[in-house]
């Protein structure tokens, strides 16, 4: 069965300092893969995802995330970290378009002045 | 795309009673998904349709819980004889199959709180 592994579930970033969220994955078969950002008492928000193609994908916001086939991570980054940034955020796998979407634990991203 | 709405957003029952959600998933969207996110962990999957048909159930979908989609429209979530353990918030997506299938949009979520 596949499974999300996010590596952290609490990261502190100072405001304008890289931002750094760990996600690896174990499946036979690449899957699709997304990040999803959720702010309190809401729904989720596609921040990226990865399908098939360019393994470097821009998403909202500046985040962006890449594909490593060799090492199955799908880390999330962004280069300056903004005080909006502090939420809830999630790795998710879909073993084949459409089907159910597999997610991790969740990292929380604390964003300091 | 009015996107995916989900009724009613927060819902306080007392334990043993029965309570039942909707979602109304994007128009064009065949396939309706229902998770189930507690604090602190991420959604945990619990079934999905395609049109009226569901295709796939989690184990935690336990017998007091019960999901139909009649129409291929909408979607109800009915759970019976809640138990405190049920308190979550009930998340509903829906996607596409085919081509642009790997696009899920979620809704806002039902919070329920069992007493």
């Amino acid at each position: 069965a596949q499974s999300v592994t996010q590596l952290g579930s609490h990261v502190s970033v100072s405001e304008g300092a890289l931002v750094l969220l760990r996600c690896n994955y174990s499946s036979s078969v690449p899957p699709y893969l997304f990040w999803y950002v959720q702010y309190p008492n809401q729904g989720l928000q596609l921040l990226l995802k990865y399908t098939t193609g360019a393994t470097l994908v821009k998403g909202i916001n500046g985040f962006e995330a890449e594909f490593k086939k060799s090492e199955t991570s799908f880390h999330l980054t962004k280069p300056s970290a903004h005080m909006s940034d502090a939420a809830e955020y999630f790795c998710a796998v879909a073993p084949r378009a459409g089907t159910a979407l597999i997610f991790g634990k969740g990292t929380t991203l604390s964003v300091s002045s | 795309d009015t996107g995916v709405s989900q009724n009613p957003r927060h819902k306080i029952t007392k334990r043993g009673q029965n309570v039942t959600f909707r979602c109304d998933p994007i128009s064009e969207h065949n396939r309706l998904y229902w998770y189930r996110q507690t604090l602190g962990q991420g959604p945990e999957f619990l079934t999905y349709f395609q049109n009226e048909a569901q295709l796939e159930k989690s184990r935690l979908l336990s017998d007091r819980f019960s999901a139909e989609r009649p129409k291929g429209s909408f979607s109800t979530l009915e759970i019976q004889r809640t138990e405190q353990g049920d308190s979550a918030m009930y998340l509903c997506a829906s996607s596409l199959a085919g081509g642009g299938g790997t696009r899920y949009t979620f809704g806002s979520g039902t919070r329920l709180t069992v007493v």
